[in-house]
């Protein structure tokens, strides 16, 4: 099976621009999830998404949005960008859901740079 | 609520030594415990975890931990290390009940010396 995809792999923007981040998991794998990564900050939780419903929210502004669309493939989507929005955005992917003792299966991430 | 603290930031070790990297944990109720390996450039992958019963838990790339209820710990082991296993280690929590998040520690970054 094909691992956990995430396109783009980087991505330098300006403040105030908005981007749009993309994953596809695992095939059959209906949970996704999405994580910002920064030195010193570890993962950060951003929100979970099963079968097109996010589930699941971290503690991130209203310029942190994402949807799952019926292939469960993912977006997440950043608007009004800021310079701390810069990090390692991971998506992961698990079969029923991140949560209990459910093993999440990561993609290499996108490195979002805002400038 | 749920929270993982990872004691030290960076870890050097010799070649052929100990590995030892330390979690803490913090959960309202029986967790779930896992620990994450991340090599330069790519994702998390999950080395070992811990759910219920044996409290020795022994994963891949010769790494065990120990689930240590009374003193809220879940730390990584490894007999010898090799130049392969230098790398950055989370520690991560999640419980049961309804959709629960995971919550994962700020990592430890582990150099091996040769």
């Amino acid at each position: 099976k094909a691992g956990v995809t995430q396109t783009p792999r980087y991505l330098i923007k300006t403040r105030g621009q908005q981007v749009t981040l993309s994953c596809s998991p695992i095939s059959g794998h209906r949970s996704v999830s999405w994580y910002q990564q920064t030195p010193g900050q570890g993962l950060q939780f951003l929100f979970e998404y099963f079968s097109e419903t996010q589930r699941n929210k971290g503690n991130f502004p209203g310029r942190f949005s994402g949807r799952q669309f019926s292939n469960s493939r993912s977006e997440m989507n950043v608007s009004t960008l800021e310079l701390g929005d810069s990090a390692l955005y991971l998506c992961a992917s698990s079969p029923t859901g991140a949560g209990a003792s459910n093993e999440q299966f990561f993609g290499p991430g996108t490195r979002l740079t805002v400038l | 609520a749920q929270s993982v603290t990872q004691l030290g930031s960076h870890v050097s070790v010799s070649e052929g030594a100990l590995v030892l990297l330390r979690c803490n944990y913090s959960s309202s109720v029986p967790p779930y415990l896992f620990w994450y390996v991340q090599y330069p450039n790519q994702g998390l992958q999950l080395l070992l975890k811990y759910t219920t019963g044996a409290t020795l838990v022994k994963g891949i790339n010769g790494f065990e931990a120990e689930f240590k209820k009374s003193e809220t710990s879940f730390h990584l082991t490894k007999p010898s290390a090799h130049m392969s296993d230098a790398a950055e280690y989370f520690c991560a929590v999640s419980s049961s009940g309804g959709y629960q998040k995971v919550t994962f520690g700020t990592g430890t970054k582990l150099q091996v010396i040769p």
